[in-house]
């Protein structure tokens, strides 16, 4: 079984530009969470995404967007990057839909720096 | 919404000792699961345990268990035998019926000393 991995592992970017970070959910699972990280705090809920649609979104402005894929693998992109932005960014998935039983597993996260 | 508490900034043990890591929550939803999550210094954060609200005995995985108070809102961490691989930030986690989403406290570091 494989499982939840991300690209690139770290990346350097100046503000302005724009990024997308790839991630490929678990074998079987439908369900592709982003998280962000930010150094010395819990990870933070961007949004979610469950077979292709968007299911829920944090507090993030629209600049942070996503996709889901019809493997269910997922990007997230961010435009008009800040130096806010640098984070470890996570990506989790899950086989089912708001279920409270429902585990998230996590990848190795991407690392990123805006300078 | 949900809120998750973590008190204990660091903590230290003592190889091959019991540690228990303090996680208090708050919600307005009758059905909820807590998680607990392991992140090494590389990053990844690692899946613990799980309880679920209605859960009626405390949830246990190997050297990890969970001690769910419901009427404190408590789902405390004990590690038992602790190792040298144990070392690393540890988050509680919950997820509520409103959504899918996961809401993180703050993390515990955790060293081991041998």
């Amino acid at each position: 079984e494989t499982g939840v991995t991300q690209s690139p592992t770290h990346l350097i970017k100046t503000r302005g530009q724009q990024v997308t970070l790839r991630c490929s959910s678990q074998s079987g699972h439908n369900t592709v969470s982003w998280y962000q990280q930010a150094l010395g705090q819990g990870p933070q809920f961007i949004f979610q995404y469950y077979r292709e649609e968007e299911n829920g979104r944090g507090n993030f402005p629209p600049r942070f967007s996503g996709l889901q894929f019809p493997n269910y693998s997922s990007e997230l992109n961010v435009n008009a990057l800040e130096l806010d932005d640098s984070a470890l960014y996570l990506c989790a998935s899950s086989s089912g839909l708001a279920g409270i039983t429902d585990t998230q597993y996590f990848g190795p996260g991407t690392r990123l720096t805006v300078l | 919404a949900q809120k998750i508490t973590q008190t204990q900034p660091g903590m230290f043990v003592q190889e091959k000792e019991a540690v228990t890591l303090d996680c208090t929550y708050d919600t307005s939803d009758q059905s909820y699961g807590l998680f607990w999550y392991k992140q090494p210094s590389s990053g990844e954060m690692i899946f613990l345990i799980y309880q679920g609200s209605y859960d009626e005995q405390n949830a246990t995985e190997g050297r990890y268990s969970l001690n769910f108070q419901k009427a404190r809102k408590s789902a405390n961490l004990v590690i038992s035998a602790s190792q040298l691989g144990d070392s690393a930030m540890y988050f509680c986690a919950m997820k509520g019926t409103s959504g899918s989403r996961l809401t993180f406290g703050e993390g515990t570091q955790l060293t081991v000393n041998p």
